[in-house]
């Protein structure tokens, strides 16, 4: 099972440049979000999609945009990248259904805004 | 949101000891559910243990446990017979089980474990 699987890997970026992080899981869950991580601020929600067709904010959402293409792909647009969006991007999904699911993670893009 | 707290930025422990991180989180609700990810130098994010917060008993798989204290909003991480393979950064997550909110998870800002041999 590939389970959650994100492109790229790695990704730079000049400022003001725009860019789309993909997403796919394949274990049919419900629910997928996107998450920034930062040194000494853990991670942040920046926008979640509770089931296809809807997508909410997070907690940072300014700057991004996000794209429920179905229900395998969850899509993360920036728009006009800054350097304060330097960070590695998480994607992860939840099957939703029960109480206690965990959340299953990709395996992360380090993005760099020069 | 809610708040969880890691107080704790890194810690050390020898090979084959014990060693707990600390969790505390803020919160109004009755009934929520608590996870511990570890997120080796691959960057990949692993779940190590969760806790439904209605249960009493603590959890346990292998040589991780949990001391959850629901009156005093902590949730601590122990590992026993520390393993240099546990070398990690470790983090406390809440999810509310509150309908609305119980698709989010709100992530603590982690401990970094180093392990010594």
């Amino acid at each position: 099972n590939a389970g959650v699987t994100q492109t790229p890997k790695f990704q730079v970026l000049k400022t003001g440049q725009s860019m789309t992080l993909q997403c796919a899981q394949d274990m049919n869950h419900n629910s997928m979000y996107w998450y920034r991580q930062d040194p000494g601020m853990g991670l942040r929600l920046i926008y979640y999609s509770a089931s296809e067709g809807t997508t909410d904010k997070g907690e940072v959402p300014n700057g991004y945009n996000v794209s429920r293409l179905n229900k395998r792909e969850f899509s993360l647009r920036l728009e006009s990248a800054a350097p304060s969006q330097t960070s590695v991007y998480f994607c992860a999904s939840m099957q939703g259904t029960s109480y206690n699911s965990p959340l299953h993670f990709g395996n992360g893009t380090r993005l760099t805004v020069t | 949101a809610q708040t969880v707290t890691q107080s704790q930025p890194e810690m050390s422990v020898q090979e084959a000891e014990t060693v707990t991180l600390s969790c505390t989180y803020d919160t109004s609700e009755s009934d929520y559910y608590l996870f511990w990810y570890k997120q080796p130098p691959s960057r990949q994010m692993i779940l190590v243990i969760r806790q439904e917060a209605y249960k009493q008993q603590n959890a346990t798989e292998n040589r991780f446990s949990v001391n959850f204290q629901k009156a005093a909003k902590s949730f601590s991480l122990k590992i026993s017979d520390s393993q240099l393979g546990d070398a990690a950064m470790y983090f406390c997550a809440y999810r509310s089980a509150k309908g609305g909110s119980f698709n989010k998870f709100y992530f603590g800002s982690g401990t970094k474990l180093n392990v010594k041999p």
